[in-house]
């Protein structure tokens, strides 16, 4: 049982380029959502997503799409970064469709860090 | 103003210490309060869950929540060096089936030292 997996740990991109940022959970979690961490700021919500399917926008959505066509899988796409999206990334997920509660706490991975140039 | 506040520290204390750790807040929707825990170049990890005001304890680690003054906090007895992480409040309102999201503090640095 791996948990939330993250790949890839770090990445360097330049101005302009795309990339897929890509979170794998086998627990068979309904919720899924991206993360994204920066000093000062605390977590703040990208999309997220409570079902195969299904996704929404978070708190900080533009510049980043998402997709949920199975279960286990939700990646984040960057469509032309910039360097205001150096940051760390994190995937997190949880049973219960609601998101985060008391018997379904999230579950985070361990973060992809990413430097725009 | 954010809706969460959180003094980003560091805080260095000594073994065995007791540590206290703070998140004021604004929105009096919020119900539900939350401890993650986060160890350096790791995810954040849940460590104590409440809802609405009262205390909860779980070993050496007791959650408070004063709804009346917008106020959690988090106790450490007996800290120790494996204590030391950053530690994130976190909080959101009533459950809803669209996705119940998270606000988060921007959390506290603790070192605990020998």
């Amino acid at each position: 049982n791996a948990g939330v997996t993250q790949t890839p740990k770090f990445q360097v991109l330049k101005t302009g380029q795309s990339m897929t940022l890509q979170c794998a959970q086998d627990m068979n979690h309904e919720y899924m959502s991206w993360y994204r961490q920066d000093p000062g700021m605390g977590l703040r919500l990208i999309h997220y997503s409570v079902g195969a399917g299904i996704t929404d926008q978070g708190e900080v959505p533009n510049g980043y799409n998402v997709s949920r066509s199975t279960t286990e899988d939700f990646p984040l796409r960057l469509l032309s970064a910039a360097p205001s999206q150096t940051s760390v990334y994190f995937c997190a997920s949880s049973y219960s469709r609601s998101g985060s509660s008391y018997n379904s706490p999230l579950h985070f991975g361990n973060g992809t860090r990413l430097t725009v140039t | 103003q954010k809706e969460v506040e959180q003094d980003p520290g560091p805080l260095s204390v000594p073994e065995g210490a007791i540590v206290s750790l703070n998140c004021t807040y604004s929105n009096s929707a919020f119900q539900y309060f939350m401890w993650y825990r986060q160890y350096s170049r790791k995810g954040p990890e849940l460590l104590m869950y409440t809802y609405s005001s009262g205390n909860k304890e779980d070993g050496r680690f007791t959650a408070q929540v004063d709804k009346s003054s917008k106020y959690i906090s988090l106790f450490i007895r007996d800290s120790q060096p494996s204590d030391s992480a950053t530690y994130l409040c976190a909080m959101s309102g009533v459950l809803t089936g669209g996705g119940n999201k998270l606000t988060f503090g921007t959390g506290t640095q603790l070192k605990v030292e020998l």
